[in-house]
């Protein structure tokens, strides 16, 4: 069994770049989460997806930050014009539906 | 609103001896408990759960919880602690009563084993 993938491991964008992160839950899971993590810091919520739709974005910033889950293909967390600040762990975690979710390896953004 | 508390960013203790992580929690219903451990440079790993029955929770690698209601915590703990327990821990917790399953996570703690 496959668990949370996500791609890339590591992504280094320059200021102004666009970054798309990826993240295939595990097979059957229908709710997906994106956390953002900086250094020597806990998990931040970011948003809460089922298929094509968003529950929760209350901890996406207003601006540049989308997200999506599509019917078919993987989750995507987008950042328009990266800025330095954006740098980060982003993970993705996956669940059933029930309370337990499964959290990916993580895509390290690094912009310059 | 829910919350969750982990006091300690560092806890450290010698090999073989037993260790505690503390953890409390603020919710308006009944809460589903959990902790991960994060290794370096790489994701959560889920630990164990508590959503109800026994308030003695049995996870992964040796670890247990306490589910204690009446002082609102959580706390994890380990008989005999390894060095390969190293690592970050977070406690989590989501708000049955809450129609999303966001789950909010404490700030970590910083467990170190000394040989």
């Amino acid at each position: 069994n496959a668990g949370v993938m996500q791609n890339p491991r590591h992504l280094v964008r320059r200021r102004g770049q666009e970054a798309r992160l990826r993240c295939s839950p595990v097979k059957g899971h229908s709710h997906v989460y994106w956390y953002r993590q900086l250094p020597e810091e806990g998990l931040k919520f970011m948003v809460y997806l089922q298929k094509e739709n968003i529950i929760d974005e209350s901890g996406m910033p207003k601006e540049r930050f989308s997200a999506e889950f599509p019917k078919e293909g993987p989750s995507i967390l987008r950042i328009q014009q990266v800025v330095r600040g954006d740098s980060a762990a982003y993970f993705c975690a996956s669940s059933p539906g029930e309370a337990t979710q499964y959290f990916g390896p993580g895509t390290r953004l690094l912009v310059l | 609103a829910q919350s969750v508390a982990q006091p300690e960013d560092q806890v450290n203790v010698a090999e073989g001896n037993p260790l505690t992580v503390k953890c409390t929690y603020s919710v308006s219903g009944n809460p589903y408990l959990f902790w991960y451990v994060q290794y370096p440079n790489r994701g959560l790993q889920f630990l164990l759960k508590y959503i109800t029955g026994d308030n003695l929770v049995k996870g992964s690698y040796g670890f247990e919880a306490e589910f204690n209601k009446s002082q609102t915590s959580f706390h994890l703990k380990k008989p005999s602690a390894l060095v390969s327990d190293s690592a970050l821990y977070f406690c989590a917790v989501r708000d049955t009563d809450s129609s999303a399953s966001k789950i909010i996570f404490g700030s970590g703690t910083r467990l170190s084993i000394r040989p």
